[in-house]
């Protein structure tokens, strides 16, 4: 089984801060890094799927970047708002593109 | 509207009474895939299924069993449920295996008394 890692496990900042959560994963049989946000109560939603070395993905505030070599990926929200209230999951793909393995995600609350 | 559905959204049942938590998606998907959420544990795979009477096993089976009779539906069984299997379950699908995004149902609460 991949160990995929996040850090940190939960995080509180300000409305209008700027924050970044990291994800590891094994580099080895990679394929594929997805980001996902999870609201309580519902369904995770995809935010992004890299799969290159150097990849940068961006939605609105948000950015992710992806370093396949070390095997590692950072997640960044800009001015952070209260509805970004959430927890966010990374997971990554082997070549074989069967299963996404998960890490624990970082749940994150943005204080008004 | 594209959506994965599940069914029940929350379950209370008794040890040993087989259940089925049924799956359907409407985008035509061919990969299909059943996770468990327990607290500090994350998503955990259960089975997923690539295509039609295409299934396999995925990082916790015991105790379940799955169907893909067809394209739409994947149900995920369990066939004599225990407390440990008390957890939240999330269906996915994705177009194309994982290259892709996974959508994800809105997940069934099953609690095992």
């Amino acid at each position: 089984i991949l160990n995929v890692e996040q850090s940190p496990q939960s995080l509180h900042v300000q409305e209008g801060d700027s924050t970044n959560f990291t994800c590891s994963f094994p580099s080895s049989n990679f394929y594929a890094l997805h980001w996902y946000r999870w609201e309580t109560a519902k369904s995770p939603e995809a935010l992004f799927v890299m799969t290159l070395n150097g990849d940068e993905k961006k939605k609105g505030r948000i950015s992710a970047t992806l370093n396949t070599k070390e095997g590692y990926s950072y997640l960044y929200i800009k001015g952070s708002q209260p509805e970004d209230s959430a927890t966010y999951l990374c997971a990554s793909v082997p070549t074989s593109g069967s299963r996404l393995t998960f890490g624990e995600g970082t749940q994150l609350t943005v204080n008004p | 509207e594209a959506q994965v559905t599940q069914n029940p959204r929350y379950l209370i049942t008794v040890t040993g009474k087989k259940l089925t938590v049924t799956c359907s998606q409407n985008m035509n998907h061919e990969y299909m895939s059943w996770y468990r959420q327990d607290p500090g544990l994350g998503l955990r795979q259960i089975y997923y299924s690539m295509n039609v009477e295409v299934t396999d096993k995925g990082d916790v089976p015991e105790g379940y069993k799955v169907s893909r009779k067809e394209k739409r539906n994947f149900p995920l069984i369990l066939e004599s449920p225990s407390p440990n299997q008390t957890s939240l379950y999330f269906c996915a699908s994705s177009p194309d295996r994982l290259f892709a995004e996974a959508f994800f149902g809105q997940g069934t609460r099953l609690t095992v008394v």
